[in-house]
């Protein structure tokens, strides 16, 4: 079962910035927060993943509450194409072979 | 940098129908190799991994297989396909640090009908 829980839906308009929350209140303390997205038809596409400090590259930034119990991605300007289901997943350690995927967010940018 | 490529895209078989998928990772050496499988409206299943040309470990028991032949190759396959392997396959590959895995990129994805 996957150890996260996200809002099933949230919507933002194109050119703002998209918060996007998940809870992971059992989080172990060699586990690591992962974002992925999925656009419909399409494989997953790593976004961002952080472990204790907060995260930043060139697609998203990853905030992490200092108890590490929640996290919130941020899309600084969201755009039409950012429209996907996006995942927050916490990963048993970073030798993990498995990502557990659970229903996650559904983002939908409006114009 | 690195690319992962798999196909076909899109496959309908008959039931009873034998499956080859296959997958291939260019850009890097002794990656790990994995195979997923996204049900219609549902998450995604992790079905087989391999840390290296041979090594294939089961995640959960079906009626498919995987094969690593080569270092960068992953096939996943079927002698008889039942209408419940329909699904969204998914390769995906990981650095492979000393048996340890990383951040896990995923490909385009295969669709499987079974009529």
């Amino acid at each position: 079962d996957a150890k996260t829980t996200q809002p099933p839906s949230m919507d933002c308009a194109e050119g703002r910035a998209a918060n996007l929350p998940c809870n992971h209140s059992t989080i172990s303390g060699n586990e690591y927060v992962y974002w992925y997205r999925q656009i419909h038809s399409q494989g997953p596409q790593y976004i961002i993943h952080g472990l204790k400090n907060n995260e930043t590259n060139e697609m998203a930034s990853l905030i992490i509450t200092e108890d590490r119990k929640s996290s919130t991605l941020i899309l600084p300007h969201a755009t039409l194409r950012d429209t996907a289901v996006y995942y927050c997943i916490v990963r048993p350690s970073r030798s993990s072979y498995k990502l557990i995927f659970g229903s996650g967010t559904r983002l939908l940018v409006r114009p | 940098s690195q690319t992962i490529h798999q196909w076909p895209a899109t496959l309908v078989q008959p039931v009873g129908s034998p499956l080859s998928l296959e997958c291939t990772v260019e850009g890097t050496s002794n990656p790990n190799l994995y195979w997923y499988r996204q049900a219609a409206g549902r998450g995604l299943q992790l079905l087989f991994y391999s840390v290296g040309i041979g090594q294939i470990s089961s995640e959960v028991p079906q009626n498919l297989s995987a094969s690593r032949p080569q270092d960068r190759q992953f096939i996943l396959s079927s002698k008889k396909l039942l209408l419940s392997d329909s699904g969204f396959y998914l390769c995906a590959w990981s650095v492979n640090l000393q048996g340890s895995g990383n951040t896990i990129y995923f490909g385009e994805g295969s669709w499987l009908t079974v009529v």
